[in-house]
């Protein structure tokens, strides 16, 4: 069981934009900015998107940011395209006995 | 460029040891960095399973704590892991990673992880 809370699907029409949140606590998410998400395409592994809630990794595309307000942290993908649907998953430090969330399917419409 | 790559067997009966191994090319682990094991049931989400420092130094979930060994070879560049009395429930895809840390005020915290082996489907059957 995660400790950190992810809604189970989102959705958006290409060129939109769209948000995942990622909800902790004071003690994991609240308390410290390392953060990351990851991709996953079915059937491959994770890709690193973001990491300390807001850095994004060389070649990961501007249009995937990051966020943090309070204990709840935000992934944002603006112009959606149709490669980004996927399995989205928030990470945080000291998040319980698992740093991930349950993750999200992002499917583009 | 770093790429991983996990190796075993993919099959293994219940109540025996798991045992993979995760090939590092393009970097040194003696150079830095924890590497770590994370795995993901099928149809289902991630779960961190520990990480090991090119020192030997390890720390595991502790959820999983009792059944798991991870060691770290840096003549052959490559790491382990070795889970024990296995059930149904073992049953994923294995994933190794490199496993970043950020640092500030004085303190190192585990922070990300990447890149990714491509994964490897261990199935725990009679």
């Amino acid at each position: 069981q995660s400790a950190l809370t992810q809604p189970p699907s989102a959705s958006g029409s290409p060129g939109q934009s769209v948000t995942i949140s990622c909800t902790g606590t004071s003690s994991d998410v609240g308390g410290y900015n390392y953060v990351s998400w990851y991709q996953q395409h079915p059937g491959k592994a994770p890709k690193l998107m973001i990491y300390e809630v807001s850095k994004r990794p060389s070649g990961v595309p501007d249009r995937f940011s990051g966020s943090k307000s309070g204990n709840t942290a935000s992934l944002t993908v603006s112009g959606l395209q149709a490669e980004d649907e996927a399995d989205y998953y928030c990470s945080s430090y000291a998040a319980s006995n698992n740093p991930f969330g349950g993750g999200t399917k992002l499917t583009v419409l | 460029q770093v790429q991983l790559q996990e190796s075993g067997p993919g099959l293994v009966k219940p109540s025996e040891t798991l045992s993979l191994t995760c090939a590092v090319s393009g970097y040194s682990i003696s150079s830095g960095y924890y590497w770590g094991w994370i795995r993901q049931p099928p149809g289902k989400g991630l779960e961190w399973i520990g990480s090991i420092y090119h020192s030997g130094s390890t720390y595991y979930n502790p959820s999983l704590k009792s059944r798991v060994t991870m060691s770290v070879d840096t003549s052959k560049n490559q790491f382990s892991l070795k889970l024990s009395s296995v059930t149904a429930a073992d049953t994923a895809v294995y994933y190794c990673a490199r496993h970043g840390t950020g640092c500030s005020g004085g303190s190192c915290y585990w922070s990300w992880f990447d890149p990714w082996g491509q994964g490897t489907l261990v199935t725990v059957s009679s």
